[in-house]
């Protein structure tokens, strides 16, 4: 069975562009999350989606920060424009029924 | 507001070492503990998952335990390897479905 899909891996930009990440969870499961985690650091919840609705953004800024999920399967997160605080690492997971929480790799982001 | 903490926050032992990694809590008030391990570059990887009537769960070398009164629970490592150098992060479950996680002890484990 695939993991959850994080792409890109990397990304290095300048400040105020606009940046975009990808996720694409297990098959099967309902449930997706974003968390941003700073070098050092845990992660902190982003967004958290239980199919195509976000039924907790509490946590997501969003004067920059959007999140969409179509048709309940991969998501995508967004910034713009990005700042220098924006450096970090975004990971994605996914859940179905179960408490357990499904990792993806993550994407390094770097704002120069 | 919920905080987590882990002691301590880096730890290098020689193999073969039995080792205790602690996390702290600030309110009882959770759903259950997890334990988690990141390798560099890497996602998460869930390890155990204490649910909050539970006091202890236990997979191969590896043994958590849970006191919910106290705030605390901590992971037993026996005869520690080389391939067990990671981040290990505790995150209770709060709400009822948000993870809050702890900064996370960084283990290294040298031959």
């Amino acid at each position: 069975e695939a993991g959850v899909v994080q792409s890109p891996r990397y990304k290095i930009i300048e400040k105020k562009q606009p940046v975009a990440f990808w996720c694409n969870p297990i098959s099967g499961h309902n449930t997706l999350y974003w968390y941003r985690q700073n070098l050092g650091q845990g992660p902190e919840l982003l967004i958290r989606y239980e199919n195509e609705e976000a039924v907790d953004d509490s946590q997501l800024p969003k004067d920059r920060f959007s999140a969409e999920r179509l048709k309940g399967v991969d998501s995508t997160l967004k910034i713009q424009p990005a700042e220098l605080g924006d450096s970090a690492v975004y990971l994605c997971a996914s859940s179905s029924a179960t408490d357990t929480q499904y990792f993806g790799p993550g994407t390094r982001l770097t704002v120069l | 507001k919920q905080e987590v903490t882990q002691i301590p926050a880096a730890l290098s032992v020689p193999e073969g070492e039995n080792l205790v990694l602690n996390c702290s809590f600030t309110d009882s008030a959770i759903y259950n503990l997890q334990w988690f391990r990141q390798d560099p570059g890497k996602g998460l990887t869930s390890l155990l998952l204490i649910q909050s009537s539970q006091r202890e769960q236990t997979s191969g070398r590896l043994n958590a335990s849970l006191d919910k009164s106290s705030g605390r629970s901590t992971l037993y490592i026996a005869a520690s390897q080389p391939g067990d150098s990671a981040t290990y992060l505790c995150a209770v479950k709060v709400d009822t479905d948000k993870l809050i996680f702890g900064t996370g002890t960084r283990l290294q484990v040298f031959p």
